[in-house]
């Protein structure tokens, strides 16, 4: 069975601290795999698309790397208003454009 | 461009009685999914429309769930009869070409079943 497990379930910085956030996934043949943020109330924002291993996106303080079994997303030097939900999210082959989603990482930046 | 639009927001409704949830997605998206969120879980999938037909519906848990999209516009989600464990919070989204995951959501109806 397709799983997404991301940790840590909760990570608390201080300003300018940098951190990484991971998620493992074992599919059977991965299509895709999305980093979105997600505010309290809100839908869950998408951040990037990364298709194969070795791939990097960057926005801003944040960078998106994928392996063969898991994904980072680094945050450099977080700001209070990057504090959010983050999630991971998989598609897999032959499972047309659904996605499977982590349970997420809850960051709180301290001013 | 306006986003998706979902409503009710909240929706507090007691067991047995029937909910209506409505899903406009973004104009021109021909892709319209829907995904819940139950308490303490992980947002999973409940189906794909293509215009107004169902692509996937997969995670459709039983029968008491039934999705419509009149004209390829908007969506409903019906759920008849509603029981406790159908409390969450349901996520519409939309694309525009079916890029993977590069989904824009709505911000979602939280059920409460009682």
């Amino acid at each position: 069975e397709d799983q997404v497990t991301q940790s840590p379930e909760a990570l608390r910085l201080q300003e300018g601290e940098s951190s990484s956030l991971n998620c493992s996934y074992t599919v059977s043949g991965l299509r895709g795999l999305f980093w979105y943020r997600q505010d309290p109330g809100k839908g869950p924002e998408f951040l990037f698309t990364l298709y194969s291993a070795g791939e990097e996106k960057e926005k801003e303080r944040l960078k998106a790397t994928l392996t063969k079994k898991e994904s980072f997303l680094h945050i450099t030097a977080p700001k209070p208003e990057d504090s959010a939900t983050y999630l991971c999210a998989v598609q897999f082959s032959g499972g047309y454009q659904k996605v499977t989603f982590g349970t997420g990482t809850k960051l709180q930046v301290i001013p | 461009e306006a986003g998706v639009t979902q409503f009710p927001s909240h929706s507090v409704i007691e067991k047995g009685q029937t909910v209506t949830l409505r899903c406009d997605p973004i104009s021109g998206h021909d892709n319209l999914y829907w995904y819940r969120r139950v308490m303490g879980k992980e947002i999973k999938f409940l189906l794909h429309f293509v215009k107004e037909s169902k692509q996937d519906e997969s995670g459709m848990p039983n029968n008491r769930f039934l999705a419509e999209r009149t004209g390829g516009t908007y969506s409903t989600l019906k759920v008849q009869p509603a029981e406790l464990e159908d409390s969450g919070v349901y996520f519409c989204a939309s694309s525009q070409d079916g890029r993977l995951g590069g989904y824009t959501f709505g911000s979602g109806t939280r059920l409460t079943v009682v």
